[in-house]
């Protein structure tokens, strides 16, 4: 069974562009949920999809944003990016989003 | 509110020690409880869970107990393997305020040979 895949692996972006993040959940897992990972902040809840509504956002701007697609497989969008936007950004997938989820590897995304 | 309060780290035991790393919880609701461990470079691995009081997850060797009277899920290994270093993350989620993980700080293993 194929695992959570994330695409691209590694991001180099400059201020003030905007960048689009893809994942892939599992097959037949209907909840998709973002983190963003830093060493300053840890592990931080951005959002939450299930059957292409989200049901849960976290504590970040409006330039952070996201969808899920009819096949579950979805993307978050960064727009005016800063500097500190810099940081590993997880994807989790979830049958139901109440249990265990399964992380991808993650995006890295460097803003310089 | 929900928050994970984690062991400080990082840890450096020799190949064969006793593994304690300590995580204590607090919650509103009845949460499920997590360890997750992260490989250099790599996302969340999924390490044990436990749904319910007294629950016990275990894997790979790695045990916790979900303690409700003291709020608290410790992770134990009886003998480490240097394949074990990595950063350990305790998680809970719980329905009652949405969906979301509440990870500790995670602690840093390293076992030396």
């Amino acid at each position: 069974k194929a695992g959570v895949t994330q695409t691209p692996r590694y991001l180099i972006k400059t201020r003030g562009q905007q960048v689009t993040l893809s994942c892939s959940p599992i097959s037949g897992h209907r909840s998709v949920s973002w983190y963003q990972q830093t060493p300053g902040q840890g592990l931080q809840f951005l959002f939450e999809y299930f059957s292409e509504t989200q049901r849960n956002k976290g504590n970040f701007p409006g330039r952070f944003s996201g969808r899920q697609f009819s096949n579950s497989r979805s993307e978050m969008n960064v727009s005016t990016l800063e500097l500190g936007d810099s940081a590993l950004y997880l994807c989790a997938s979830s049958v139901t989003g109440l249990t265990e989820a399964f992380f991808g590897q993650g995006t890295r995304l460097t803003v310089v | 509110g929900n928050s994970v309060t984690q062991m400080e780290g990082p840890v450096t035991l020799s190949e064969e020690a006793f593994l304690t790393i300590n995580c204590t919880y607090t919650a509103t609701g009845y949460p499920s409880l997590f360890w997750y461990v992260q490989y250099p470079g790599e996302g969340l691995q999924l390490l044990l869970k436990a749904t319910k009081a007294d629950d016990k997850g275990s894997n790979k060797g790695f045990e916790a107990t979900y303690r409700k009277e003291t709020t608290s899920f410790h992770l134990e290994k009886g003998s480490v393997q240097v394949s074990d270093s990595a950063v350990y993350f305790c998680a809970l989620r719980t329905g009652e305020t949405g969906n979301q993980f509440y990870f500790g700080t995670g602690t840093s293993l390293t076992v030396i040979p």
